[in-house]
């Protein structure tokens, strides 16, 4: 089944230590986005590549940074991790045809970041 | 800027309940889509809505839009425990392919 795959699901990191969450897709979509959720919060968008184009939020923090390589994959590098970035993180797709109806996003099972 | 708003928060109702949700945006939009999800998982979307007077229906569950008004509403019919989780809508961004998520509805059905 087309879908959108997150590794890991679960990662334990160090106050300061870089880490890379991982996102892929089978859907084939040019738009690939990321989320951070806090508890009890909604989601907050991070960025989101156009094809390869990167569109950062003004509010992002230069502490995130993001890779997208190919169609496929898309990567959120966090590189000095704060308690505070502590979250889960959802990555989603979708795609461009000019029929809003066929741009739903779909989201990826999420990949929920410790950082002690 | 573009702020969406969801009332009320919290949410706790018997179950044979009816009640509704509520999703207000700042700005025009072509595009709006209600998301359930469960602790600790992911986003599941349930429905899109693109014009003005658009109704869609699953189950308990049914969204309509009011563009004029800049509201939408997830009306939840004779409630039963399984639909106990927090509710989203996010509302595309004019231009954009962003969307921006409102503030979730928690809801609880208590039996």
């Amino acid at each position: 089944d087309a879908m959108v795959i997150q590794n890991p699901r679960y990662q334990v990191t160090q106050f300061g230590k870089p880490v890379t969450l991982s996102c892929s897709q089978t859907l084939n979509h040019n738009v690939m986005y990321w989320y951070q959720q806090k508890s009890s919060q909604a989601p907050k968008l991070l960025f989101h590549y156009y094809d390869k184009d990167f569109n950062n939020e003004a509010d992002t923090p230069d502490n995130f940074q993001s890779r997208r390589p190919n169609t496929s994959f898309c990567f959120l590098d966090i590189r000095s991790p704060g308690l505070g970035d502590a979250a889960m993180y959802l990555c989603a797709t979708s795609r461009t045809t000019g029929v809003p109806l066929e741009e739903t996003q779909y989201f990826g099972p999420g990949t929920r970041l410790l950082v002690l | 800027e573009l702020k969406v708003e969801q009332n009320p928060l919290f949410l706790s109702m018997q179950e044979g309940k009816n009640y509704t949700i509520y999703c207000n945006y700042s700005t025009t939009s072509d595009r709006l889509y209600w998301y359930r999800q469960d602790p600790g998982k992911s986003l599941e979307s349930l429905f899109v809505l693109l014009s003005n007077g658009a109704v869609k229906q699953e189950g308990r569950l049914m969204a309509s839009l009011d563009t004029k008004a800049r509201l939408s509403t997830l009306h939840i019919t004779a409630a039963v425990h399984d639909l106990s989780a927090t509710y989203f809508c996010a509302v595309g961004y004019p231009g954009t392919y962003k969307y921006i998520f409102g503030t979730g509805t928690r809801l609880k059905v208590l039996a």
